[in-house]
């Protein structure tokens, strides 16, 4: 089945480390986002990128970053320069000339 | 940078009932497109509906249907007979025309329906 997948679901880390979340689709799409969602605020967008080994900021890309080396894998990491890093991550993606954006099941990320 | 604002946080319906939800978007671009989004309790998002900029037509899909208003920049979506399943959480995005494309999202409303 084509998707997207996010690992993990649940993910739980101790303050100051950096960590990775993975975000794979095998959808052939061209673009690919991280969106951080938190109570009240809807979905903001940290990066995104347009094709291999190209990325933008989005609006709150501080204490994040990311790396495009194939197609399908769009990794994630947040660093310990993040101030706030519990949230819930979603990733997504969509072909270059299509506008509909199909989106993983997300990961809760906790900080202790 | 555009913008989208959900003013209603919370809303609820009863079953077979109609409901509107509203969004408002600023942007000083001609072209674009508007979604509204549905995030159930399992936070898979799913896409409702989509509307073009350009077409002066308001999309509908099924019990789903838009009223755009491109002059006051404003993008409601009508929900009618409305079933327990629609509970959910309701987005409105916005996402540029043009290469570099962003999806912004609004901060959504909460929509329960009643039995």
């Amino acid at each position: 089945d084509g998707g997207i997948t996010q690992s993990p679901k649940y993910l739980f880390r101790k303050e100051g480390q950096n960590v990775t979340l993975s975000c794979e689709q095998n959808l052939n799409h061209d673009a690919m986002y991280w969106y951080r969602q938190d109570p009240g605020q809807g979905l903001r967008l940290i990066y995104y990128s347009q094709i291999v080994n190209d990325f933008q900021k989005g609006d709150i890309a501080e204490g994040y970053s990311v790396s495009r080396e194939k197609k399908e894998s769009f990794p994630l990491t947040v660093t310990s320069a993040q101030k706030n890093p519990t949230a819930f991550y979603l990733c997504a993606s969509s072909i270059k000339q299509s506008t509909e954006a199909f989106f993983g099941q997300g990961t809760r990320l906790t900080v202790v | 940078a555009q913008t989208v604002t959900q003013s209603q946080p919370e809303m609820s319906v009863q079953e077979a009932e109609t409901v509107t939800l509203s969004c408002t978007y600023d942007t000083s671009e001609n072209n674009y497109y508007l979604f509204w989004y549905k995030q159930p309790p399992s936070r898979q998002m799913i896409l409702v509906i989509r509307q073009e900029a350009y077409k002066q037509q308001n999309a509908t899909e099924n019990r789903f249907s838009v009223n755009f208003q491109k002059a006051a920049k404003s993008f409601s979506l009508k929900i009618s007979d409305s079933q327990l399943g629609d509970t959910a959480m309701y987005f409105c995005a916005f996402m540029n025309w043009g290469s570099a494309r962003q999806l912004t999202f609004g901060s959504g409303t909460q929509l329960t329906v009643l039995p």
